[in-house]
């Protein structure tokens, strides 16, 4: 079936550093890449769609010039957290679809926990 | 706007015991109705709903959708400790692109021994 990696799981950094995460499409490809984040004991938000080759689309509030979205290849979305803030500190999650598949649905990578201190 | 609500937001129940989750939705085109099951990490997947009526099973699991009423149930029988977790519902739009899901808040589900 259809796998997304997203690496790091984990990653702990220092007020105004910036955090680069990866989600990659292992054995399909992605023309589209979706970025959520999710607070504790919340829902998924939606914050981009990734779009290869193009521009990301932004959701309503949400900064782009502070969330980076990359998606060079048919495979890579990359989501960079710009001069991250503790307010910034979540859990990040992409997911992608396999439109070869048409009755599974999305498939979401592992999330990646960010704590900025 | 769109919306997607759960209920109930959380649920404690026994082991051995049946429980229905609820998902109701107000979104323009209207494409499909998921659900997930969320534990320490990513949301994994348990069905896509498109079609009123059409009950869809996995093993103790099932679900359905009505289109009319939008809204759908997700069942759940006899209960395990393992099926502890917090049940996503999202809805997925038409539109020709890709649109992202809308998710509900979930439904923290907790069996007890």
């Amino acid at each position: 079936g259809a796998v997304v990696s997203q690496h790091p799981s984990r990653v702990i950094c220092k007020s105004g550093t910036s955090v680069k995460i990866e989600c990659r499409s292992l054995d399909f490809q992605a023309t589209t890449m979706f970025w959520y984040r999710q607070f504790p004991k919340k829902s998924l938000m939606l914050m981009a769609t990734s779009n290869e080759g193009s521009k990301a689309t932004y959701e309503q509030g949400v900064e782009k010039d502070k969330f980076l979205i990359n998606h060079a290849s048919l495979t890579l979305s990359t989501l960079t957290v710009t001069s991250a803030h503790p307010e910034d500190s979540s859990f990040y999650i992409c997911s992608a679809r396999d439109g070869r598949i048409t009755n599974y649905g999305y498939t979401f990578g592992s999330g990646t926990r960010l704590t900025v201190v | 706007e769109d919306k997607v609500v759960q209920s109930p937001l959380s649920l404690v129940v026994h082991e051995g015991d049946t429980v229905t989750l609820n998902c109701s939705y107000e979104v323009t085109n209207f494409r499909s109705l998921l659900w997930y099951k969320q534990e320490k990490k990513a949301p994994t997947f348990l069905f896509m709903l498109t079609s009123s009526g059409i009950e869809k099973k996995s093993g103790r699991l099932s679900s359905i959708l009505d289109k009319k009423e939008l809204f759908s149930i997700l069942n759940i029988t006899a209960t395990q400790t393992g099926d502890s977790a917090v049940y996503l519902c999202a809805v997925e739009k038409s539109g020709g692109g890709a649109d992202g899901l809308t998710f509900g808040k979930g439904t923290h589900l907790i069996i007890q021994p």
